[in-house]
């Protein structure tokens, strides 16, 4: 079936460094991919998608890319804030109507 | 605009004693309800989505239930908790094209039994 594999955290950065959370992908079809952000305590928010190959998906610095030919959408930040703290879900829509999640990556960002 | 609301935030239960979790949506019709268990330190697991009123799908045979009285309404419910019920619940609702907007979560609902 649908999966979704996420790099293992936690991953520790400073202040102002570079993100990359690695996202990799197996689906039927053609999904949409998405990745969403969990704050401490509270629900997942929608942070970006992308709903076909080479598109891309930006919101609030963060970017990913939906590479078909390498089955990723890997999530990236030029320079990371303290506020980014979080946990980062990488998911797919799988052609049954629902989400696959992946197992979430959390992120920790030192001042 | 659509909101979606899930109470209470946080819930402190005995083993042995029933639940009862209340999710609603506003906004908007006929939706697509999801609930999730997301347990300590773990990803999300999908228990219970929903397509229509009374229409409930399983996807992991548990100690849980799930019911949707009303369009908007949809509930999680336990008649005996047992202590690896604890965890952070989430409902979400999503318009049936999920391609194009993914799903929104409620702020969740953080149950430990004791």
């Amino acid at each position: 079936g649908d999966s979704v594999t996420q790099m293992e955290g936690p991953v520790t950065l400073s202040e102002e460094a570079f993100l990359t959370i690695n996202c990799t992908y197996t689906a039927t079809g053609y999904p949409s991919l998405f990745w969403y952000v969990q704050y401490p305590g509270e629900g997942l928010q929608l942070l970006l998608k992308a709903t076909k190959a080479d598109d891309k998906g930006s919101n609030k610095g963060f970017e990913a890319t939906y590479r078909k030919e390498t089955t990723s959408f890997h999530l990236e930040k030029g320079s990371v804030q303290v506020s980014d703290s979080a946990v980062y879900f990488c998911a797919l829509s799988d052609n049954t109507g629902k989400l696959i999640f992946g197992q979430g990556t959390t992120l920790q960002v030192k001042p | 605009s659509q909101t979606i609301h899930q109470w209470p935030a946080t819930l402190v239960q005995p083993v042995g004693s029933p639940l009862s979790l209340e999710c609603t949506v506003e906004g908007t019709s006929n939706p697509n309800l999801y609930w999730y268990r997301q347990a300590a330190g773990r990803g999300l697991q999908l228990l219970f989505y929903s397509v229509g009123i009374g229409q409930i799908s399983s996807e992991v045979p548990q100690n849980l239930s799930a019911s949707r009285p009303q369009d908007r309404q949809f509930i999680l419910s336990s008649k005996k908790l047992l202590l690896s019920d604890s965890g952070f619940y989430l409902c979400a609702w999503s318009f049936g094209r999920i391609r194009t907007y993914g799903y929104t979560f409620g702020s969740g609902t953080r149950l430990t039994v004791v």
